[in-house]
């Protein structure tokens, strides 16, 4: 099993550039998250699925979009990049709701806007 | 709503030592508890965990963790540090039925030879 996989690994981007980054997760989870890491802040999170099909705003939404056509994917969009979106972002999933459950994460990808 | 503070940012421990992380939570109710662990260049994986019971509990790699209700605390120990416990701690709280873990800002450890 190969667990929580995101690719890229790492991407720079010109402002107003766009990208979408992909999270696979083969453990049959119905939970699924995108984090971003910025140092000093923690993990904070931006959207998370509870199932194919649905998506929700997590604590910091804006300037992203996500989908979940698959069960096991989960895509994190950024239509117009803007250096503040300079993050590590870190894909996770868990079989319960994340509140009580363990959560299992991706290596993460780090992206640079310039 | 939930919140987590870890008051250190760095610590640095001899190889050998005993390490103490500290974890103060805030929420209304039963809180579930996490400790993660953080290697250069990785994700997360998950250390130990608190639902209910016993209020000290046994993790991987050697390190446990004790539940204070008394004190909002959900303090990561560890006998005796080696070299590669060199990473970074988040402690996380969540409860039952909750959607989402709040995670607090970290704890990077530094170990000394």
């Amino acid at each position: 099993n190969a667990g929580v996989t995101q690719t890229p690994k790492f991407r720079v981007l010109k402002t107003g550039q766009s990208m979408t980054l992909l999270c696979a997760q083969d453990m049959n989870h119905e939970y699924m998250y995108w984090y971003r890491q910025d140092p000093g802040m923690g993990l904070r999170l931006i959207h998370y699925s509870v199932g194919e099909g649905t998506t929700a705003k997590g604590e910091v939404p804006d300037g992203y979009n996500v989908s979940r056509l698959k069960k096991q994917n989960f895509l994190l969009g950024l239509e117009s990049a803007a250096p503040s979106q300079t993050s590590v972002y870190f894909c996770a999933s868990s079989y319960a709701l994340a509140g009580g459950a363990e959560q299992f994460f991706g290596p993460g990808t780090r992206l640079t806007v310039l | 709503a939930q919140s987590v503070t870890q008051p250190d940012i760095h610590i640095t421990v001899s190889e050998g030592a005993s390490l103490e992380l500290r974890c103060n939570y805030s929420y209304g109710a039963t809180p579930y508890l996490f400790w993660y662990v953080q290697s250069p260049g990785q994700g997360l994986q998950l250390l130990l965990k608190y639902f209910s019971g016993d209020t000290l509990v046994q993790g991987i790699k050697g390190f446990e963790a004790e539940f204070k209700r008394s004190q909002s605390s959900f303090n990561l120990r560890k006998p005796s540090v080696h070299w590669s416990d060199a990473a970074e701690y988040f402690c996380a709280v969540g409860a039952r039925g909750f959607q989402k873990l709040v995670f607090g800002t970290g704890t990077r450890l530094l170990v000394s030879p």
